[in-house]
C-alpha cells in the first residue's frame, strides 16, 4: 500500500486567491491523480499527472485553472486558480499502485 | 464512457447482514473495487475484485461479481455502528485506465 499525506488538511478561501495543494507519497509511483468531491458527490477526476509530462484534464477541466506540478515520483500539486464559491470542494490525490488506488486524506476548501 | 451506479442509502440493524449494489456499464472493465469514506476522510480502500472472478471474501467482507449482468456487490456480515459510512464502488476502465466511481451509498447501521 501507500501512505499518502495532504496539504492543508482544509482552509478557507476569499474568492478571487489561490490556494496550492501539495500532496506527498512515501513511495515513488508512476500514475498521481486529482479528484474532486463537492458536498453530497462522488468523485470526479481532475487530472492524471505522470512524472515528466504535462498532466492529462479531464472534460470540463482547465490548466489555466488547476495548474499541476509533478517535480518528481513522490510529490505533486494542484492549485485552484481565482477562486469562487463553486470551487468550494473536497481536493483529493491518489496514486496507482499495482492497479490499487490509494487515497490522500483530502484538502476541504471552502471559499467565501 | 464508463457509468457506475449505486442505490444512495442503506439502514441496517446492528448484528445484520448489509449487502451494497453497484451496477456498471463497461463490460471490458478490468478491477473493480469497494472504497469506504468515513466522514471528514479521504477514501479506504477495502478490497477488489479482478474481473475474472465471481467471489472474493476477506474476514467479514464478501464481493460478488456477475460479470454478465455487469453487476457487483458487497456483503458485510455482522455489521458493527463503525461500519457507518459512505460506500463507493468503483471500475477500472481498461482502454483509458481511469478509475470511475459510483454514486456511493450511505450505510447507516441502528444500534
Amino acid at each position: 500500500s501507500a501512505v499518502i499525506s495532504q496539504k492543508p488538511s482544509r482552509d478557507i478561501c476569499q474568492r478571487g486567491t489561490s490556494l496550492t495543494i501539495q500532496c506527498q507519497v512515501d513511495s515513488q509511483v508512476t500514475m498521481m491523480f486529482w479528484y474532486r468531491q463537492q458536498p453530497g458527490q462522488s468523485l470526479t477526476l481532475i487530472a492524471t499527472a505522470n512524472q515528466g509530462s504535462e498532466a492529462t484534464y479531464e472534460s470540463g477541466f482547465v490548466i489555466d485553472k488547476f495548474p499541476i506540478s509533478r517535480p518528481n515520483l513522490t510529490f505533486s500539486t494542484l492549485t485552484v486558480s481565482n477562486m469562487s464559491p463553486e470551487d468550494s470542494s473536497i481536493y483529493l490525490c491518489s496514486v496507482d499502485s499495482n492497479n490499487e488506488q490509494f487515497f490522500g486524506p483530502g484538502t476541504r476548501l471552502t471559499v467565501l | 464512457g464508463e457509468d457506475v451506479e449505486q442505490s444512495l442509502f442503506l439502514s441496517v440493524r446492528e448484528g445484520d447482514s448489509s449487502v451494497i449494489n453497484c451496477t456498471y456499464t463497461d463490460s471490458s472493465s478490468t478491477y473493480l473495487y469497494w472504497y469506504k469514506q468515513e466522514p471528514g476522510a479521504g477514501l479506504q480502500l477495502l478490497t477488489y475484485i479482478f474481473s475474472n472472478m465471481d467471489m472474493k471474501q476477506d474476514q467479514r467482507l464478501t464481493v460478488l461479481l456477475n460479470k454478465k449482468d455487469k453487476h457487483l456487490s458487497l456483503r458485510i456480515a455482522d455489521t458493527q455502528t463503525g461500519d457507518s459510512a459512505i460506500y463507493f464502488c468503483a471500475a477500472l476502465t481498461s482502454g483509458t485506465y481511469k478509475y470511475i466511481f459510483g454514486t456511493g451509498t450511505r450505510l447507516k447501521v441502528l444500534a
